[in-house]
């Protein structure tokens, strides 16, 4: 089956600092790949997508490149802010599932906490 | 573009108890719907999905059950709410014009106690 493996965090960074966090996948086909964002006590916001290999997904400020040869979207920001403390998670989506529906597989999150 | 509802926001139930959860969506017709719960250090778990007025797959056993009344309206319920139930519950749409794509609501965070 498919599945979405993110690096553990919290992670902690001091503001303008340069942000990587990891992301592989297995998938049995050519899966669309997804970052998502939860800011506290929210649900989650599409941050980035990207849809076949080599694409980059990009979004205030942060970037996705999609790998097929490393089965991974790590994403990255240059420099972050407080105001992108938050969890993110790394998704895919592998197309219609047969059942009607286009289901995602999630990655458990990465917690991001930026101080000042 | 859709926007999605949930209520309550929070909600703290006995052991025991009934739930109902209500979500709602505009902006959108026959979509797809998606309950997923997020319990702490856990990431999100798909509990049932939708296609359809009256159509339920669930995608793991547990105490919860989902309706679909209306093309627009998803419903979580338990008939008796057990402590490992707590978490932050999210319905979710799929995009209508980017199939692949989610969109969330704001949750509800359930507390059992």
């Amino acid at each position: 089956g498919n599945s979405v493996t993110q690096m553990e965090g919290p992670v902690t960074l001091s503001e303008e600092a340069f942000l990587t966090i990891n992301c592989t996948y297995t998938a049995t086909g050519y899966p669309s790949l997804f970052w998502y964002v939860q800011y506290p006590g929210e649900g989650l916001q599409l941050l980035l997508k990207a849809t076949k290999a080599d694409d980059k997904g990009s979004n205030k400020g942060f970037e996705a490149t999609y790998r097929k040869e490393t089965t991974s979207f790590h994403l990255e920001k240059g420099s972050v802010q407080v105001s992108d403390s938050a969890v993110y998670f790394c998704a895919l989506s592998e197309g219609y599932s047969g059942a009607g529906s286009y289901q995602l597989t999630f990655g458990k999150g990465t917690k991001l906490s930026v101080i000042p | 573009s859709q926007t999605i509802h949930q209520w309550p926001a929070t909600l703290v139930q006995p052991v025991g108890s009934p739930l109902s959860l209500e979500c709602t969506v505009e902006g959108t017709s026959n979509p797809n719907l998606y309950w997923y719960r997020q319990a702490a250090g856990r990431g999100l778990q798909l509990l049932f999905y939708s296609v359809g007025i009256g159509q339920i797959s669930s995608e793991v056993p547990q105490n919860l059950s989902a309706s679909r009344p209306q093309d627009r309206q998803f419903i979580l319920s338990s008939k008796k709410l057990l402590l490992s139930d707590s978490g932050f519950y999210l319905c979710a749409v799929e995009g209508a014009h980017s199939y692949n794509e989610q969109f969330f609501g704001p949750g509800t965070r359930l507390t059992v106690l």
